[in-house]
């Protein structure tokens, strides 16, 4: 069964409007939980790490004032891409893992901007 | 230096036959070692682990490992059509501030009918 839930798994919008993603995490509490970004035929870019309790760890060249993560309880991390533009247009996915155990992937949010 | 390495392909190989994906990895310190797999427009999903050197199979999916030469490959067997994605290796590597999780960048297979 699915480990990692999140939605929604598709998003259009205009131009201006921010969006709400949320991720899930359904077997266990996690403590750590990440948000990738993919662009059409591009690899996995991983964007942050969220940590529970406290501020979300952003990859070099991810703007935090961008794209607001909040990670509130053990088992459910949000990723807000605030007044969001067709360069935002993209294939969020986040992911949860426990120690040494495999990451395991929510089905991904594709997000349009018109 | 990237953590993970793998040749972006594609690869190509004809319906029946052994696709072989290879992986390196940089970090003697890591300790577990993943494959995805993600069709287009999905998400990556787990295919296989594996955790120490030798072969580990699962159906028609074979993950081999050899830390002394670090590398760690993928071997599918009877390939299909439905085979064809990218494939993703994956390794974690503990750390005194946590564990860091490193992919490759994939390798795209297409098996032909």
């Amino acid at each position: 069964g699915a480990v990692v839930s999140q939605h929604p798994s598709w998003v259009i919008c205009k131009s201006g409007t921010s969006v709400k993603i949320e991720c899930r995490s359904l077997d266990f509490q996690a403590t750590t939980m990440f948000w990738y970004r993919q662009f059409p035929k591009q690899s996995l870019m991983l964007m942050a790490t969220s940590n529970e309790g406290s501020k979300a760890t952003y990859e070099q060249g991810v703007e935090k004032d961008k794209f607001l993560i909040n990670h509130a309880s053990l088992t459910l991390s949000t990723l807000t891409v605030t007044s969001a533009h067709p360069e935002d247009s993209s294939f969020y996915i986040c992911s949860v893992r426990a120690g040494l155990q495999p990451q395991h992937f929510g089905d991904g949010t594709r997000l349009s901007i018109l | 230096q990237k953590e993970v390495e793998q040749n972006s392909g594609p690869l190509s190989v004809p319906e029946g036959a052994i696709a072989s994906l290879n992986c390196t990895y940089s970090d003697r310190g890591s300790q577990s070692f993943f494959w995805y797999r993600q069709y287009s427009g999905k998400s990556p999903e787990l295919i296989m682990s594996i955790y120490s050197n030798g072969d580990k199979e699962d159906g028609r999916f074979t993950a081999q490992l050899n830390k002394a030469s670090q590398y760690v490959s993928l071997l599918i067997r009877d390939s299909q059509p439905s085979d064809s994605a990218t494939y993703l290796c994956a390794v974690n590597i503990p750390s005194n501030t946590g564990n860091q999780f490193y992919f490759g960048t994939g390798t795209s297979l297409t098996v032909i009918p």
